[in-house]
């Protein structure tokens, strides 16, 4: 079955940085678009950023853009995204999730998202 | 920035039907998915493409569209039906945009 596991999160200075990794197993990753969502506590849901399967196209939500990095391994099954100049704003649970984007074409197209894993706390601290 | 809008709240006694609505001026031209979030859990996705039920997803969990309005209804609520439910679209340019969320509550 489908699994994703993340990893990499804590305790950082406003200024600081996190490396996330999300490891997958059960399906074959190479194929799929793969994105990060962050969920702050007690807030909705945000979308951060995706990936396509071979790293040609690569997006991110305005309040990150230049400050943190989407990569992927698939070879090792392994998607990371770096956080650097992490601000307050940006404590949250950070979600890595199978994306349908590359599945869907037309203009109808609000891709979702599949499969999540359990997230991984991101603090960070004044 | 695109926005779409959920009630906060709804609740419902086990057995009843509950709807949730999700509104949105570009839902007319795009898919609409919905995702159940319980308490400490990671989200997971109920309904994709307005009205599809992924495998696994219990019949009483249905998707419609009507204008710049969907709604998830959930047939004959039950206590485990209790969380968080988030809808989630894409704006004009594509990036993908969810709901503030509606917090359903089974009495």
């Amino acid at each position: 079955q489908v699994q994703l596991v993340e990893s990499g999160g804590g305790l950082v200075k406003s200024g600081g940085s996190l490396r996330l990794s999300c490891a997958a197993s059960g399906f074959t990753f190479s194929d799929y678009y793969m994105s990060w969502i962050r969920q702050a506590p007690g807030k909705g849901l945000e979308w951060v950023s995706h990936i396509s399967t071979s790293s040609t196209y690569i997006s991110y939500a305005e309040y990150v853009e230049g400050r943190f990095t989407i990569s992927r391994d698939n070879a090792k099954n392994s998607l990371f995204l770096q956080l650097n100049s992490l601000r307050v704003e940006d404590t949250a649970v950070y979600y890595c999730a199978r994306d349908l984007r590359g599945t869907c074409s037309g203009g109808s197209c609000a891709a979702p998202f599949d499969f999540w894993g359990q997230g991984t706390l991101v603090t960070v601290s004044s | 920035s695109y926005e779409l809008t959920q009630p906060p709240s709804v609740s419902m006694s086990p057995g009843q039907t509950a709807r949730i609505t999700c509104s949105g001026d570009a839902l007319p031209e795009k898919y609409v998915s919905w995702y159940q979030q319980r308490p400490g859990q990671a989200p997971i996705l109920v309904i994709k493409k307005d009205t599809e039920r992924p495998s696994g997803i219990p019949e009483r969990f249905s998707g419609s569209t009507s204008g710049t309005r969907a709604t998830l209804t959930i047939s004959g609520v039950q206590a485990e039906d209790e969380g968080e439910y988030y809808c989630q679209s894409a704006d004009s340019s594509g990036t993908r945009v969810f709901g503030g969320g509606t917090k359903l509550t089974v009495l």
